[in-house]
């Protein structure tokens, strides 16, 4: 299994450029989250999904739009990007929720000039 | 808002010595969960303890929760340089929603 794959690694985009982060698990689990990581701010949660069809808002959704429209993969979209969303930006995935273990992807590295 | 604060938020010790990490939080908890980050890659998780639950083990990993003290502790044994690392806690208040702390950065050296 490859687990949680994102790609790409590393993104520098020009404010107000859009891109969308790829998010795939292959361990057929319900649930998926996207975090950002800054500096001295540790992970913070911008959203979540318990199921192909069903999405919900994290601590930090401005600025960030997501779909599920299949188990394997949690897109993550930036529509206009700002340079207060350089962060690196990381997926999870989860058999039985957010409240259990959670399986990281390796990152992308977003710098928004 | 972080829910979980780590403390120190750096540590440097020898190899073979225990390093000894805590996390403190402000509401209660359904479980806690510490995760292990080397530099530039995702996080590992390493431990989950109930709120229920006082003391786990795993492997050189010991982890205690108090909470009426609202405070979590992990516990390296016989650190090595391999355990170099960031490590955070995260705790599970609310449906669906884990919240980490900011993180103690490792440091072993040989």
């Amino acid at each position: 299994n490859a687990g949680v794959t994102q790609t790409p690694k590393f993104q520098v985009l020009k404010t107000g450029q859009s891109m969308t982060l790829q998010c795939a698990q292959d361990m057929n689990h319900e649930y998926m989250s996207w975090y950002r990581q800054d500096p001295g701010m540790g992970l913070r949660l911008i959203h979540y999904s318990v199921g192909a069809g069903i999405t919900d808002q994290g601590e930090v959704p401005n600025g960030y739009n997501v779909s599920r429209s299949t188990t394997e993969d949690f897109p993550l979209r930036l529509l206009s990007a700002a340079p207060s969303q350089t962060s690196v930006y990381f997926c999870a995935s989860s058999s039985s929720g957010g409240t259990e273990t959670q399986y990281f992807g390796p990152g992308t590295r977003l710098l928004v000039l | 808002s972080q829910q979980g604060e780590e403390d120190p938020q750096a540590l440097s010790i020898q190899e073979g010595e225990n390093a000894t990490m805590n996390c403190s939080y402000k509401t209660s908890i359904n479980n806690l969960q510490w995760y292990r980050q080397n530099s530039g890659r995702g996080l590992v998780h390493l431990i989950l303890i109930r709120s229920n639950e006082r003391e786990k083990h795993s492997g050189r990993l010991r982890v205690t929760l108090d909470t009426s003290k609202k405070s979590s502790s992990l516990l390296i044994t016989a650190s090595r340089a391999a355990d170099t690392a960031s490590y955070f806690c995260a705790t599970v208040t609310g449906f669906q929603k884990l919240v980490f702390g900011t993180g103690t950065r490792l440091l072993v050296s040989p």
